[in-house]
């Protein structure tokens, strides 16, 4: 079983839609939980940030993290054709820049015009 | 104040052969953290690297593999006699090591192609 499973799409939706992205995750020890956004042939990019259970917004996104159940989620709201990418979700132990971080393996959304 | 810098962006190589790739950090972080990304497939950790030390290799193959951090210049990750299963696209990202928060800001990636 993989640390972290994520849904590897891929998710086609129309302009204006609320996205929802999920991962689980087995290893309890978990407690910083993070999305990337990758652009095609680009670098992961940081778009949340999360410590232990709870919601975070940022403008259109929402991220929430529920440890009981091991499951993380990102929302995206108003979605928009330039949002077409691959969303990773990520999560490590510690807060240090000493804890590696654990990738799922992403999932490919589409936002139709 | 420029990102994480990688090169070169593509390299092809014939089984074999050696293949360097670099790293420089962003300015002022003095964490670097090697990934790979096999296709259609996330990332997986291989090194966690400080200036000249290497504190967590636990995602390193454990032969043809190597990388470094030298007190001065970028960092590099070494894959000697390539195959082709090492055909995939390898991540660099640094980290300040002053703040607590694990921030790790990624470069644009090395296409690494094994023929």
């Amino acid at each position: 079983q993989k640390e972290v499973e994520q849904d590897p799409g891929p998710l086609s939706v129309p302009e204006g839609a609320i996205v929802s992205l999920n991962c689980t995750y087995s290893n309890s020890a978990f407690q910083y939980f993070m999305w990337y956004r990758q652009y095609s042939r680009k670098g992961p990019e940081l778009l949340m940030y999360t410590y232990s259970s709870g919601n975070k917004e940022d403008g259109r996104f929402t991220a929430q993290v529920d440890k009981s159940s091991k499951y993380i989620s990102l929302f995206i709201r108003d979605s928009q054709p330039s949002d077409s990418a691959t969303y990773l979700c990520a999560m490590s132990g510690g807060r240090s820049s000493a804890s590696k971080i654990i990738f799922g393996s992403g999932t490919r959304l589409s936002i139709r015009p | 104040n420029a990102g994480v810098m990688q090169n070169p962006r593509h390299l092809v190589r014939r089984r074999g052969q050696e293949a360097r790739l670099r790293c420089s950090p962003m300015k002022g972080h003095s964490h670097v953290y090697w990934y790979r990304q096999l296709p259609e497939e996330g990332l997986k950790f291989m090194v966690y690297l400080q200036k000249e030390n290497i504190i967590d290799e636990s995602g390193m193959p454990k032969e043809r593999f190597s990388a470094e951090f030298p007190k001065e210049g970028p960092s590099i990750l070494r894959i000697q006699q390539v195959v082709r299963g090492d055909s995939a696209a390898y991540f660099c990202a640094s980290s300040p090591g002053t703040s607590e928060d694990n921030e790790q800001f990624f470069g644009p990636g090395t296409r690494l192609t094994v023929l």
